[in-house]
């Protein structure tokens, strides 16, 4: 099946500073890439939908000033958090779908840990 | 609108017992759906997914679920469970027709192996 990375596979942050995560379709082109956050013992909550070369769509809730999200390249999507706070702490997962496989293809995730 | 319902937070069986984790979903559209595995710390694995055709599908590690139009479910199965199988598992559901939609997740079942 296709592959999806992501790095850094784990980020400590200091309160206020801003953390970058990487999500890369290894061997398929990703048209669209999504923005998952996940809580301890919950479910996958969607943060936010992109299409290459296009806006990010953020769902309902997700401060998108707070949430950048660069799909820049059909391979690459990005998600920084700004401005860092404790509450930030979470697993973040991404995804990346391409063509009618009615498949989404998820990356190993990222914990970001905001101290 | 679409949503998904696991019934059961936790599911113990003994090893080689029968795996059944539950899942109804709501859509107003023929639905897709999908089982995915997490492990600890890890991404989403794909086990099995409908998209049309044969209602009883098979998935990988031994796994099927069976789409029940009638019932709204789509509940996973194992003839004998393995120590390897205790993980957290999802059920999703997407209405695209491209494969590009996103994925309504549900809570979660968490699988614990008896042994």
């Amino acid at each position: 099946g296709a592959v999806v990375s992501q790095h850094p596979s784990w980020v400590i942050c200091k309160s206020g500073t801003s953390v970058k995560i990487e999500c890369r379709s290894l061997d398929f082109q990703a048209t669209t890439m999504f923005w998952y956050r996940q809580f301890p013992k919950q479910s996958l909550m969607l943060m936010a939908t992109s299409n290459e070369g296009s806006k990010a769509t953020y769902e309902q809730g997700v401060e998108k000033d707070k949430f950048l999200i660069n799909h820049a390249s059909l391979t690459l999507s990005t998600l920084t958090v700004t401005s860092a706070h404790p509450e930030d702490s979470s697993f973040y997962i991404c995804s990346g779908a391409g063509g009618a496989s009615y498949e989404q293809y998820f990356g190993p995730g990222t914990r970001l840990t905001v101290t | 609108a679409q949503s998904v319902t696991q019934l059961g937070s936790h599911v113990s069986v003994s090893e080689g017992a029968l795996v059944l984790l539950r899942c109804n979903y709501s859509s107003s559209v023929p639905p897709y759906l999908f089982w995915y595995v997490q492990y600890p710390n890890q991404g989403l694995q794909l086990l099995l997914k409908y998209t049309t055709g044969a209602t009883l599908v098979k998935g990988i590690n031994g796994f099927e679920a069976e789409f029940k139009k009638s019932e709204t479910s789509f509940h996973l199965t194992k003839p004998s469970a393995h120590m390897s199988d205790a993980a957290e598992y999802f059920c999703a559901v997407s209405d695209g027709d491209f494969g590009n939609e996103k994925l309504t997740f549900g809570t979660g079942t968490r699988l614990t192996i008896i042994p």
